[in-house]
């Protein structure tokens, strides 16, 4: 079935790049999903890529797809306190209905 | 624009309690819905989806049950709780008909079963 990996725990300095990082097992996938998910709150949507891509950038956010690999990471330039939470990775294909989602990576950031 | 509530945000009850979780989206019709469950420090495990009303699917076998008695609400069921449902709950909806079928999400219920 499908399997999507994470790393646990990230911590960074407070103006420093982070890189997160996910692996996935589908061959399938079509979109690939980054969320955040803040203490004690739902998920945010924070960007998607498409599979036929292999770069996404959206003001401090830059998702990098290796398709061949099928190795997706977030790097988040500029790193703020307020980036502090759980990130998690996902990719849907078509024809399934939900979502599969990583377990989530706890970024910590230093100041 | 569309939105989406859940209620209660936190909830105790005792084990072999009933249990009941609704979910609400407002500013989209026939959205597709799901439960998810968060155990601490853990990934999301989805509990059940649904495509339409009366229309449940469910991803695992366990204590709880899902109906959907309107197009837009959602609501998950327990008859008797166990210590193992205690968890955070996430309600969440996409658009059927339109890529690239990103889920929104509630702000959950966390549920502490004792």
């Amino acid at each position: 079935g499908e399997d999507v990996e994470q790393s646990l725990f990230l911590s960074v300095r407070e103006g420093d790049s982070s890189v997160i990082n996910c692996t996935y097992t589908d061959s399938s996938s079509t979109y690939l999903y980054w969320y955040k998910q803040e203490p004690g709150a739902g998920l945010q949507l924070l960007t998607y890529i498409f599979s036929n891509m292999d770069m996404k950038q959206d003001q401090r956010l830059t998702v990098l797809l290796n398709k061949k690999d099928k190795h997706l990471s977030l790097r988040i330039a500029d790193t703020q306190t307020g980036d502090s939470a759980i990130y998690f990775c996902a990719e849907s294909s078509a024809g399934r209905r939900a979502l599969t989602f990583g377990s989530g990576t706890r970024l910590q950031v230093q100041p | 624009s569309q939105t989406i509530h859940q209620w209660p945000a936190t909830l105790v009850q005792p084990v072999g309690s009933p249990l009941s979780l609704e979910c609400t989206v407002e500013g989209t019709s026939n959205p597709n819905l799901y439960w998810y469950r968060q155990a601490a420090g853990r990934g999301l495990q989805l509990l059940f989806y649904s495509v339409g009303i009366g229309q449940i699917s469910s991803e695992v076998p366990q204590n709880l049950s899902a109906s959907r008695p309107q197009d837009r609400q959602f609501i998950l069921s327990s008859k008797k709780l166990l210590l193992s449902d205690s968890g955070f709950y996430l309600c969440a909806w996409s658009s059927p008909a339109r890529a690239p079928y990103e889920q929104y999400f509630g702000p959950g219920t966390r549920l502490t079963v004792t």
